[in-house]
Parts: C-alpha cells; sequence; structure tokens
C-alpha cells in the first residue's frame, strides 16, 4: 500500500524567508496530492493540490511541486508571516482503478515562524 | 456555517463504555470519510462512504467500531467498549462528486477514555 514520508518534522524560519516541505510516496499509482495546514486545535484545511499530469502549481505565496520519477512532492512558502505558523501535512491518494478513497498522510512539519 | 460539523466536540469516557459521534458533511456532498489522529501523527483512514454505501474500511477499524449513513446525509461513527488506545481525534471528511478526492475535514470529536 502506500505510503507518505515528508520532512522536516520541525521548521523554524524568519518572517519574510521562504520555508520549504518535502514528502516522498511510494505508489507510483498514487495521483493526487493535497497539503492540508493544521493550527492548534483546529481542523485540517486544505490550502493547495497537484494531480499527477502537473508539475507545478501556484497560489499566491504558495506553491506545490511534483516530481513523478522521483516520486517527491514538496511545498514551497514565500515570504512567510507569522500567520503561517501551524503543522503542514502532505497526503497521497492511491488511485483504485479511478475510484478514489482515502487519503495517506504524511506525519506533518512544525513550522514556526518568527517576528 | 456551511461547512463540516461534528458533534460533540469533546468525549470524556470510562474504559468499557460505548460512545457515538456524529457527521454532518457539507450540504449535498456525497461522500463521507473518517479519520482518526492522535497527537504529533497525521489522520489516519478509517473508512468511507459514498452516498450512503460504505465502500471502503482500514484494518484500524476493529470489529468494536461501526459506522453508518442511513439516508446518504449525516453519518455516525460508534466505538463499543472503548478502550484507553481509543484515546484520539475522530475527524470527518467531505467531498463532492467528479472532484471527490478533494476532502474538507470538520472539526474533530476527541475522545478521552479513562
Amino acid at each position: 500500500g502506500e505510503n507518505v514520508e515528508q520532512h522536516p518534522s520541525t521548521l523554524s524560519v524568519q518572517e519574510g524567508d521562504s520555508a520549504v516541505i518535502k514528502c516522498t510516496y511510494s505508489d507510483s499509482a498514487s495521483n493526487y496530492f493535497p497539503w492540508y495546514k493544521q493550527e492548534l486545535g483546529k481542523r485540517p484545511q486544505l490550502i493547495i493540490d497537484i494531480r499527477s499530469n502537473v508539475g507545478e502549481k501556484k497560489d499566491q505565496r504558495i506553491a506545490v511541486t511534483l516530481n513523478k520519477t522521483a516520486k517527491h512532492v514538496s511545498l514551497h512558502i514565500t515570504e512567510t508571516q507569522p500567520e503561517d505558523s501551524a503543522v503542514y501535512f502532505c497526503a497521497a491518494t492511491p488511485n483504485y482503478g479511478g475510484s478514489q478513497g482515502n487519503l495517506i498522510f504524511g506525519k506533518g512539519t512544525k513550522l514556526s515562524v518568527k517576528p | 456555517d456551511t461547512g463540516v460539523s461534528q458533534d460533540p466536540r469533546h468525549k470524556i469516557t470510562k474504559r468499557g463504555q460505548n460512545v457515538t459521534f456524529r457527521c454532518d458533511p457539507i450540504s449535498e456532498h456525497n461522500r463521507l470519510y473518517w479519520y482518526r489522529q492522535t497527537l504529533g501523527q497525521g489522520p489516519e483512514f478509517l473508512t468511507y462512504f459514498q452516498n450512503e454505501a460504505q465502500l471502503e474500511k482500514s484494518r484500524l477499524l476493529s470489529d468494536r467500531f461501526s459506522a453508518e449513513r442511513p439516508k446518504g446525509s449525516f453519518s455516525t461513527l460508534e466505538i463499543q467498549r472503548t478502550e484507553q488506545g481509543d484515546s484520539a481525534m475522530y475527524l470527518c471528511a467531505s467531498s463532492l462528486g467528479a472532484r471527490a478526492d478533494e476532502q474538507y475535514f470538520g472539526p474533530g470529536t476527541r475522545l478521552t477514555v479513562t
């Protein structure tokens, strides 16, 4: 089955710097990769996603890149702000014969942005 | 609030008791998922429904766990004979149709088994 490894587990940056979080997935059949942001005590929020037919996707200060050959997916946050501080999760959804089911999550990266 | 809602938000129970959680998905979302999240971990998949049909169950879903979605709208997750290891955040998510993999989460029910 699918396995998703995420690193680093913690990341501390200065406000205004960039942050990069990386995930490696095991199942080459996986074709959808969402990223969630979870603030303390709150629900995971979908912030950006990418499908396997696309190499990069941007939304304002965040971007996600996918390397299908290496089975890597990365989240990039530019011009970080204190409100970006949260735990970020990558996930993958294996494609079971065209039917999309569960998400397999990484263990999360705790991002701290220091003012 | 038109997002996914869950009830209760917190539940404290004694070992051996049964508990039931409710999830109300986003209106018209036909897929509903249950996940469990423990401290410092990502959500782990438990089960999902398409309309009222339960299509997939994780091996994490022991026979003490049961989930229903009788009319294809809200869902309930019941845990019988709770154990301390069941203490976790139980998250519900929903998604719609052609973009079924875009899952939107509820606030969760935090279960503490004493």
